[in-house]
């Protein structure tokens, strides 16, 4: 069965701060896929990322960036100089091999208070 | 480019009655989905169509919902009777699936949810 793992429920910072958000998952799946969605105040999910599980090459995108570890089966992600806007819970999902269907595993989501 | 839509947004119905939530994918997108977020716990995946096929249904918690996707376009999920513990968030997400066939994986986009409030 699989797992995604959000150990932090809500972290609160004062803006331009960086934030780091945790995930953990665990698979059978040899091949899989990880995202991260946002979800902010008008309940929406945003798709951010899309991670193969044979691409560990860790990937920036403005001021955010993602760091897939294989070896720990984590895929965090860091918000740097953080702005009000970026407040929301942001969750991380994992989807498997096709022969285990497309389905997306969340975690619990975390959620992020920037205050100005 | 339309996003996927969910009708209604909030939807307050009492113990016994029926409910129909309705999902309009993404033009194109012949995968669909249903997940839905019950009050402090993950969110669940449901079932998933394809085109008007279901290709999986095995998050369906019981026979009390009902999903169809007529003409694989849009797609309702019927709660009937709803109890107490149907109350959550409704999320429909669809994708391309192009990818899935490649075994690339797929992107799920998803709407705004339905806020489902049974009392």
């Amino acid at each position: 069965a699989q797992k995604v793992t959000q150990a932090q429920t809500e972290i609160s910072v004062v803006e331009k701060e960086d934030v780091t958000l945790d995930c953990v998952y665990e698979t059978r799946d040899t091949t899989y896929y990880l995202f991260w969605y946002k979800q902010p105040p008008s309940g929406e999910l945003v798709f951010l990322i899309r991670r193969n599980s044979f691409d560990e090459q860790n990937e920036i995108s403005g001021r955010y960036s993602w760091n897939f570890q294989k070896s720990t089966s984590s895929f965090n992600f860091t918000i740097t100089a953080s702005q009000v806007v970026d407040s929301a819970v942001y969750f991380c999902a994992l989807s498997g091999s096709k022969a285990a269907g497309n389905k997306l595993t969340f975690g619990g989501g975390t959620r992020v208070l920037v205050k100005p | 480019e339309a996003g996927v839509t969910q009708f209604p947004s909030h939807s307050v119905i009492e113990k016994g009655q029926t409910v129909t939530l309705r999902c309009d994918p993404i033009s194109g997108h012949d995968n669909l989905y249903w997940y839905r977020r019950v009050m402090g716990k993950e969110i669940k995946f449901l079932l998933h169509f394809v085109k008007e096929s279901k290709q999986d249904e095995s998050g369906m918690p019981n026979n009390r919902f009902l999903a169809e996707r007529t003409g694989g376009t849009y797609s309702t999920l019927k709660v009937q009777p709803a109890e107490l513990e149907d109350s959550g968030v409704y999320f429909c997400a669809s994708s391309q699936g192009f990818y899935i066939l490649a075994g690339k994986g797929d992107t799920q986009y998803f709407g705004p949810g339905t806020r489902l409030t049974v009392l």
